[in-house]
Parts: C-alpha cells; structure tokens; sequence
C-alpha cells in the first residue's frame, strides 16, 4: 500500500531565508507524488506534481521538489520565503489501486516571520 | 464557470441530528469526493464517485451516505450526527480518475460542529 510521512508538523522560517519541506513516501511501485498547499480557511491547490518524467519538478510561486528513489523521499523546497507562503503543505500519493485514490499526509505548516 | 461550491460554510448541530452538505462543480467533471480534515491527520477521504449513479466508500465512510444522481451534484449526507464527525469538510471534484485525478479541485470547505 502507499503512504506517505511527513516529518515535520510545523516548521518556522524567517522571510528570505530557504524552505525544506520533508515527505518520504512508501509505494510498492514507482509512485506518483503531489505537494498540496492549503492557505487559511481557503480549500487545496495542487503545487506540483511527480509522474516520473523528471526527478526535479518546478511548481508555482518558486516551489519546486526533487524525487529521490534511493532515500524514498520527496522534499519541497524553496530558496527564498515570502510572508504569503505562509500555509499548510500537504505531501500526497496516489493510490495505484483501480480508485486512484488520493493519499495525504499529515501536513506541515509553514510560519514565516518578518 | 464557479467551480466546486460547497453549501453550508458553517454549521453547529446537536447530537442526532442529520443534515446534508451540499456540494455542486460545474466543470463537467467525472469525478467527486468529500474528505474530512482534521487536525494532525491530513485529509482523510469519505466517499468518491466516478461518475452518474457510481459511488464507493473511502478511508471513513461510516456514518455518512452520499448519492450521485447527477453528474454536477455530489451531497454528503449525516444520518444521526456524532461530536466524532465535528470536521471541516472538502468536497473536491477531477476530470476522471486514473492519472488525470491528481489535479483535484477543492471546495472552499464546511466548518461542522456537533455538540
């Protein structure tokens, strides 16, 4: 079955600094992997997505993710942080059962201080 | 073009209570869910639909029924509310399943309360 964990529940960062983002995924096969981000009291935008195409995938607003089968990771990033990504991210999987569900992880939310 | 809508945005029932959460797209999609969010545990998916008169049961389906009589409308129906289903609820909807299903589109979400 897959599933997908992310590390860390919150993490903080000050504006203009780097953003990592950890998810590692379990899948039996090579998997398709999604960033979801979630702004305060708004629904889910797909950020990005990996559909083995590419192992780094650039996403919207400077976002981008980098598939790495040997540490069955997928960690999204960012080099610089802006107040207005302050949000929840969800890390995701979907399932390869005939559903196609989607899988979510637990989400980490983003702080940002001036 | 709306996108997915989701009626009501809050809502408090008392314990036994049924109620039904709306939600319609209008972008001609096949596919349609509702997920249940809380916290620490991400989105956790309730029912889906593949189409007209086709639903099946996700990760929580208990305590909750859904019908798809038309491909637009999707409701979310609580029989007898419990405090377990105070939630914020998403309906979210896709062109069709398979690898097309990763770009969902979300409804702006139902605050539910059951006291």
């Amino acid at each position: 079955a897959q599933s997908v964990t992310q590390l860390d529940s919150h993490v903080s960062v000050s504006e203009g600094t780097p953003v990592l983002l950890r998810c590692n995924y379990s899948s039996s096969y090579s998997p398709s992997l999604f960033w979801y981000v979630q702004h305060p009291n708004k629904g889910l935008q797909l950020l990005l997505k990996y559909t083995s195409a590419a192992t780094l995938v650039k996403g919207i607003n400077g976002f981008e993710a980098e598939f790495k089968k040997s540490e069955t990771s997928f960690h999204l990033t960012k080099p610089s942080a802006h107040m207005s990504d302050a949000a929840e991210y969800f890390c995701v999987v979907i399932s390869m059962d005939s559903s196609y569900k989607l899988i979510f992880g637990s989400g980490t939310r983003l702080l940002v201080r001036p | 073009n709306a996108g997915v809508t989701q009626t009501p945005k809050f809502q408090v029932l008392k314990t036994g209570q049924s109620m039904t959460l709306q939600c319609a797209q209008d972008m001609n999609h096949e596919y349609m869910s509702w997920y249940r969010q809380d916290p620490g545990m991400g989105l956790r998916l309730i029912h889906y639909s593949v189409g007209a008169g086709i639903t099946d049961q996700g990760e929580v389906p208990n305590g909750y029924n859904v019908s798809r009589s038309t491909t637009e409308d999707f409701p979310l129906r609580l029989l007898s509310a419990a405090p377990s289903q105070t939630s914020v609820y998403f309906c979210a909807s896709s062109y069709s399943k398979g690898q097309q299903n990763e770009k969902l589109f979300f409804g702006s979400g139902t605050q539910l309360s059951v006291l």
